[in-house]
C-alpha cells in the first residue's frame, strides 16, 4: 500500500453534472499526476500538478480541470460529465526532480449514467 | 494515446514457470518502468530502467531495454499465483524533473495453482 489515498472510491452521476475527486499525495512528495483508465485500458495522463501549477496536460478537454493546495493534495474536476467520463481515475505522486517512480492511489471509480 | 503496446494481450501460465511480458514503444524515453494492477485497482510500481541500462533485476524480475528497437521484456520467474494481475509498461520521455508516464494497454498475467 502506498501512502496515497483518493476519495470517494466509488461515484455515479448523470450525465451533465459536475463531479470533484480528491487525492492526499504521499508524505514528502510535491507532484500529483492524474490519469484516467476506461475499462481494459491503460491509464491515460490528465494533467501534472507541481508546487501548486499545472505542469502539463494530456489530451483531454478543458472541463476537466485540477488544483493543487499547498499541503500538496490535489482536487480533479470534471464539468459537464459525458457517458464516456465512466472510469477510474487515478492520482499518483512523486517527489519531483529527485525520483520518477509513482505512487498510485486506489482510485475512484466513477459511472456517468 | 498509448504509446506502449504489450504482448501478449493475455498471457496463462502454470505456478514455478517463468513468464515473459514485452512492451513496444514509439518516441524517444528517459526512461521505462513496469507497473502491475490487481483487480482494477491503484498501480503498483515494479522496476523502471533508464535508456541508458540494458538489464536490471529486481527480484524475481527482470527487465531489458533495447532502445535501437524501441522495445522491452518483463521476466517474472518462478511465478506464484499472487502474481495474477495486469501489468503495464509506461514510457517516461522526459529528462527533466517531472515524470509523466505514457502506458500501454496492459497484459493480462494468470498463474494458476
Amino acid at each position: 500500500e502506498t501512502g496515497v489515498t483518493q476519495s470517494p472510491t466509488h461515484l455515479i452521476k448523470t450525465r451533465g453534472q459536475q463531479v470533484t475527486l480528491r487525492c492526499s499525495s504521499q508524505s514528502g512528495h510535491n507532484t500529483v499526476s492524474w490519469y484516467q483508465q476506461a475499462l481494459g485500458q491503460g491509464p491515460q495522463f490528465i494533467f501534472q500538478y507541481y508546487r501548486e501549477e499545472e505542469n502539463g496536460r494530456g489530451n483531454f478537454p478543458p472541463r476537466f480541470s485540477g488544483l493543487q493546495f499547498p499541503n500538496y493534495s490535489s482536487e480533479l474536476n470534471v464539468n459537464a460529465l459525458e457517458l464516456d467520463d465512466s472510469a477510474l481515475y487515478l492520482c499518483a505522486s512523486h517527489q519531483g526532480g529527485r525520483s520518477y517512480e509513482q505512487y498510485f492511489g486506489p482510485g475512484t471509480r466513477l459511472t456517468v449514467t | 494515446s498509448q504509446q506502449g503496446e504489450e504482448d501478449p494481450q493475455a498471457l496463462s501460465i502454470q505456478e514455478g514457470e517463468n513468464a515473459t511480458m514485452n512492451c513496444s514503444y514509439k518516441t524517444s524515453i528517459n526512461n521505462l518502468q513496469w507497473y502491475r494492477q490487481n483487480s482494477g485497482r491503484g498501480l503498483v510500481h515494479l522496476i523502471l530502467i533508464r535508456s541508458n541500462e540494458r538489464e536490471k533485476h529486481s527480484g524475481r524480475l527482470r527487465v531489458t531495454l533495447d532502445t535501437s528497437k524501441k522495445s522491452s521484456s518483463l521476466l517474472i520467474t518462478a511465478s506464484r499465483a499472487a502474481d495474477t494481475a495486469s501489468y503495464f509498461c509506461a514510457t517516461d520521455p522526459y529528462l527533466g524533473a517531472n515524470s509523466k508516464l505514457t502506458f500501454g494497454k496492459g497484459i493480462t498475467l494468470s498463474v494458476r495453482p
